[in-house]
């Protein structure tokens, strides 16, 4: 099973319509994040979190909100989509040291959704 | 942040050896030198990183320049699963931008058999 696991893997929605990404993962870290990918560029941080009551924005996180339910799940909804959300989205997580710069962070496999 | 400056693509034959370039003339002195690639169809993962010395894994080398303002990847034999988008990434080990990573575009490279 994958260490990092997000669903739906590909999801076509109307636009206006609420959608919800889902992100579990099995590594046990604390620290969670959402990026989305546009063709042919490299990936964007929406929002992360790095405990359970932590949230932060990330870059771009206008249009979108996030949940982190429990330790191991971090949830990105889109409250109305539009379609320049069009996008592949990851969920990546990470372990914290004392020095946050040393840990490698592990990705999902994304989730393709498209907004018509 | 401090940024990266990545070539667009690269192109490498099978079994030879592949030196992936990456300028960071503004890293900090905290800042550690990631490197992830993303195969197509997959999310990014994590190839080596270093803070000043040079570093090997089986994966790859990481060469960092003295004054750390520019690294090297190096895959020793390319194969042709190692053909992806090769992301060279600062992420800060305090500051506002704890623990995250920043992508650039990242460089694009070909294998060829």
């Amino acid at each position: 099973d994958a260490d990092v696991t997000q669903t739906p893997r590909n999801r076509i929605t109307k636009t206006g319509k609420r959608i919800m990404l889902e992100c579990s993962q099995t590594k046990g870290h604390d620290r969670m994040y959402w990026y989305r990918q546009d063709p042919g560029l490299g990936l964007r941080l929406i929002y992360y979190s790095f405990d359970v009551k932590d949230i932060n924005k990330g870059e771009i996180s206008d249009g979108y909100s996030v949940s982190r339910q429990a330790q191991a799940k971090f949830s990105l909804s889109l409250e109305s989509a539009i379609p320049n959300q069009t996008a592949l989205y990851f969920c990546a997580t990470s372990a914290p040291t004392e020095g946050g710069g040393r840990t490698e962070a592990f990705f999902g496999q994304g989730t393709r959704l498209t907004v018509v | 942040d401090a940024k990266t400056t990545q070539p667009n693509s690269m192109e490498s034959n099978e079994e030879e050896p592949v030196h992936l370039p990456c300028n960071h003339s503004t890293i900090s002195g905290t800042d550690y030198i990631h490197w992830y690639r993303q195969l197509p169809s997959q999310g990014p993962e994590y190839v080596i990183h270093g803070l000043t010395s040079n570093v090997n894994n089986r994966m790859a080398s990481l060469a960092i320049a003295e004054d750390r303002k520019s690294s090297t990847l190096i895959l020793h034999r390319a194969t042709l699963r190692d053909a992806a988008v090769y992301y060279c990434i600062l992420r800060a080990k305090g500051g506002t931008s704890y623990g995250k990573l920043t992508f650039g575009q990242g460089t694009i490279l070909t294998v060829h058999p």
